[in-house]
């Protein structure tokens, strides 16, 4: 099945700072997306985007499909943005709404 | 328009018991989605729920099942609890089954003692 990393793992700022989070795929998706976990475990949409650019406030993201790739940019970060940042594809071949997690980057912002 | 609820949201149960958890989408979606989240494996699939009738279904032994309903309101049943049945519960829900924008719940977590 489809391979998804996410890198870094494990990511500490200090507030004010920017950050590139990045999302590597094996196969061709007709779905992505990235999502912000919080304390509680809900995951919240952030982006839907299997190709193309998008920007909400601070936070953009691209994916290149053709590359297999995609780049969360959080700017100006604040001790909120905290938690761990999920990107989830689904897979042409797979197809259905199944998604597949990468496993995950966990930001931690400090005052 | 209310997002997707998952009831309960805690539940704790001891090895060799059954439980049923329930998931309602958004009003208007028709697929629903189950995953499990453990601190060792991650965020795994377990099924898919179309027009009641299950689409796909993840590596998880026969113990995990799940319904739809005609309202398209889901549960998932997990029989002959394990310990490493431990785990966060999430449902998601999206309009139709390729191409569109799941939405998650809050989650049930499940304490198996």
């Amino acid at each position: 099945g489809i391979q998804v990393e996410q890198s870094p793992p494990d990511l500490i700022l200090q507030e004010g700072a920017n950050s590139t989070l990045r999302c590597n795929f094996s196969d061709s998706v007709n779905n992505l997306q990235w999502f912000h976990q919080n304390p509680w475990g809900q995951l919240i949409n952030l982006f839907y985007i299997p190709s193309g650019t998008k920007q909400n406030g601070r936070l953009s993201a691209t994916t290149v499909a053709t590359e297999r790739y995609s780049l969360l940019y959080i700017s100006s970060s604040q001790t909120t943005d905290s938690g761990v940042y999920f990107c989830a594809v689904g897979s042409l071949e797979t197809s259905g709404s199944r998604l597949t997690f990468g496993e995950g980057t966990q930001l931690t912002v400090n005052p | 328009k209310a997002g997707v609820t998952q009831t309960p949201r805690y539940l704790i149960k001891t090895r060799g018991q059954q439980v049923t958890l329930s998931c309602s989408p958004i009003s208007g979606h028709r697929s629903v989605s189950w995953y499990q989240q453990t601190p060792g494996q991650g965020l795994q699939f377990l099924f898919e729920y179309f027009s009641e009738t299950q689409r796909n279904k993840g590596n998880f032994p026969g113990r995990f099942s799940g319904r739809q309903f005609s309202n398209s309101r889901s549960e998932m049943n997990v029989s002959t609890l394990e310990l490493g049945d431990s785990a966060l519960y999430l449902c998601a829900s999206s309009l139709s089954r390729v191409e569109d924008e799941q939405y998650f719940g809050p989650g049930t977590r499940l304490t198996v003692t």
